[in-house]
């Protein structure tokens, strides 16, 4: 069965200092990975999608994310976050068109 | 481009009630997807629906109903709503095998 693991529940970290959010999964053929994020109240925006090809993937808002099939890992980067980058933040699994496998989330808070 | 719309935002409801919530997919999108999401967890996977059928089911009961109507958009209904219903449920809506999954702000669903 596929899964996915966010083992940080919430970060917090300063406005301008560099971010990394973790996300392994478990899924029995090459996965398909997301990011998504949540502001309160409100749905789920892509941040950006690894199908195949480089491993390294760019995104929305400056963020990237890189995929380590060794580490089944997933996680996505920033290298100075801004005030607004604060939300939670989803990592997910699928292929194709099946459904997603979520984790639960890592909320991030951002320090003036 | 609208994106995916979904209604109402908000409803409360009583226990034992039923309830329909609404979704309307991204302009071009054939695919639609429902997720429940319970506070401070990630999205849970209800179902999906193509060409008006229910093509994959996650591990929700038979209370959790849907359709598909020919223009894509499609209905949740939920009969004998309990407490543990309280959610918000997301609309994803999609485009054949090789794309991601666009979401709704979804309906925030509180039942007393």
């Amino acid at each position: 069965a596929q899964s996915v693991t966010q083992p940080d529940i919430h970060i917090t970290v300063s406005e301008g200092a560099s971010l990394e959010l973790r996300c392994n999964y478990s899924y029995g053929a090459t996965p398909y990975l997301f990011w998504y994020v949540q502001s309160p109240g409100q749905g789920l925006q892509l941040l950006l999608k690894y199908f195949s090809g480089d491993t390294l993937v760019q995104g929305i808002k400056g963020f990237e994310a890189e995929f380590k099939r060794s580490q089944s890992s997933f996680n996505l980067r920033k290298p100075s976050v801004h005030w607004s980058d604060a939300a939670e933040y989803f990592c997910a699994v699928g292929r194709g068109n099946e459904k997603l496998t979520f984790g639960t989330g890592t909320r991030l808070t951002i320090i003036p | 481009d609208a994106g995916v719309t979904q209604s109402p935002t908000h409803l409360i409801k009583t226990r034992g009630q039923q309830v329909t919530l609404r979704c309307s997919p991204k302009s071009g999108h054939d695919t639609v997807s429902w997720y429940q999401q319970a506070l401070g967890q990630g999205p849970q996977f209800i179902f999906q629906y193509y060409e008006e059928e229910e093509r994959q089911r996650g591990n929700f009961p038979d209370r959790f109903s849907g359709h598909q109507y020919p223009n894509y958009s499609s209905e949740l209904n939920v009969n004998a709503l309990l407490l543990g219903d309280s959610a918000l449920y997301l609309c994803a809506s999609s485009l054949g095998v090789y794309t991601e999954a666009f979401f709704g702000q979804g309906t925030r669903l509180t039942v007393v």
